[in-house]
């Protein structure tokens, strides 16, 4: 079993829709979470980080941690044609190992 | 106009033939980092850099080396040790090692072999 694991779409949605992105990991040493935007070709951009359980709001984006089950997600209101790209979550140990997920593949449709 | 700038863009490597992939930023940080990303694999940590003259193996090494001899650039050379380098080659920084909030990716070289 990979230690974090993320659908990897392709995942097609009209614009405007909620999207939902999730990961989920086995390691219970994980305290940090991340989530990264990357354009075709670009790299990594950092959305969100968070270290507790719960909610996280930035604008249209808001990251979910839920550590008793092994789960992040990310959600996205009014989805914007700009916003398709591969969503990649990222969990850090509390000894700074990172680990990355595979990245989910979003496009909005207009 | 601060950031990161990887070159080239796109690089060709030969069979037997080492390459150097660039990567300098002017951000003032002192961590820097490799990463390569793999279609449908997460990004994998290949060095990282805490500070100048100063660098620790990622989860992949073998096969690639790296030198931190000024703060602002962090080289990667993928030697003919690595058998499998087709891949997407990403730098990153961040002010510290492990402040994982204020991490920055350059954008990428694709290394493909001929």
């Amino acid at each position: 079993q990979k230690e974090v694991e993320q659908d990897p779409g392709p995942l097609s949605v009209p614009e405007g829709a909620i999207v939902s992105l999730n990961c989920t990991y086995s390691n219970s040493a994980f305290q940090y979470f991340m989530w990264y935007r990357q354009y075709s070709r670009k790299g990594p951009e950092l959305l969100m980080y968070t270290y507790s359980s719960g909610n996280k709001e930035d604008g249209r984006f808001t990251a979910q941690v839920d550590k008793s089950s092994k789960y992040i997600s990310l959600f996205i209101r009014d989805s914007q044609p700009s916003d398709s790209a591969t969503y990649l979550c990222a969990m850090v140990t509390s000894y700074d190992k990172v680990i990355f997920g595979p990245g989910t593949s979003l496009s909005v449709i207009p | 106009d601060g950031g990161i700038t990887q070159s080239p863009k796109y690089l060709f490597r030969k069979e037997g033939q080492n390459v150097t992939l660039s990567c300098e930023q002017n951000l003032n940080h002192d961590a820097m980092y490799w990463y390569r990303q793999d279609p449908g694999q997460g990004l994998r940590l290949i060095y990282y850099s805490q500070i100048v003259n100063d660098f620790q193996k990622g989860d992949i090494a073998e096969g690639y080396s790296v030198s931190r001899e000024k703060k602002e650039s962090f080289p990667l050379t993928v030697t003919s040790a690595q058998k499998n380098p087709t891949a997407f080659y990403l730098c990153a920084s961040s002010h510290l090692q492990g402040a994982w909030e204020t991490q920055y990716f350059g954008p990428g070289t694709r290394l493909l072999v001929l």
